[in-house]
């Protein structure tokens, strides 16, 4: 079974550039879900879709941040304009549904994002 | 607000030593535990889990986990570690039911040395 596919898996932009990131989940999995990993910590939640809709977007920076995922499949994520503190690894994630005792989610390897 | 600990930020064992990983969580009610591990190099995957029955849960590569509800804990452990197991290993929880998002700790790096 294919994985999570993510790409590009690195990008050196400089502040205020845009950059943009894909994902294609695991086939068939309803839910999916963009983390940003900064060094040193554990992942947080930026958006969560059940299919094309957005479920949770509260920690989501919504005036540089936004993400689509408008045929229910493959997402992006964009940032525009960025900051230094937007360095970090961006993990896509999917899970087959969302209200599934023991839902497990599969992560894809991370788009690193290093702003300078 | 839920909130996920995980005690020791970086742990140095000798290989055959026994493992013992802290979490702690904040949340009352029902939840799902996870542990993650991150080898060098590769993507988070799932080391194990819990959602209800048997506390004790075992996972791959010899890894178990222990859900004691008093505690709000979920501690992961090993008898005997080994080189491969040097990583970095997260504990999440979710609440259980609904579009509750998954919540990680810090993380803590493990090394493993010959």
């Amino acid at each position: 079974e294919a994985g999570v596919a993510q790409s590009p898996r690195y990008k050196i932009i400089e502040k205020r550039q845009s950059v943009a990131f894909w994902c294609n989940p695991i086939s068939g999995h309803a839910t999916l879900y963009w983390y940003q990993q900064i060094l040193g910590q554990g992942p947080k939640l930026l958006i969560q879709f059940q299919n094309n809709g957005v479920v949770d977007d509260s920690q989501l920076p919504k005036d540089r941040f936004s993400a689509e995922r408008l045929k229910g499949v493959d997402s992006t994520l964009k940032i525009q304009p960025a900051k230094l503190e937007d360095s970090a690894v961006y993990l896509c994630a999917s899970s087959p549904q969302v209200n599934v005792p023991g839902n497990t989610i599969y992560f894809g390897e991370g788009s690193w994002l290093t702003v300078v | 607000a839920q909130s996920v600990s995980q005690h020791n930020h970086h742990v140095i064992l000798s290989e055959a030593a026994s493992l013992e990983l802290g979490c702690n969580y904040s949340y009352g009610g029902t939840v799902n535990l996870f542990w993650y591990v991150q080898y060098p190099g590769q993507h988070l995957q799932l080391l194990l889990k819990y959602f209800s029955g048997d506390p004790l849960v075992k996972g791959i590569k010899g890894f178990e986990a222990e859900f004691i509800k008093s505690k709000f804990s979920f501690n992961l452990r090993k008898p005997s570690v080994q080189w491969s197991d040097t990583a970095e290993y997260f504990c999440a929880v979710k609440r259980s039911g609904g579009y509750n998002k998954l919540i990680f700790g810090a993380g803590t790096r493990l090394a493993v040395h010959p």
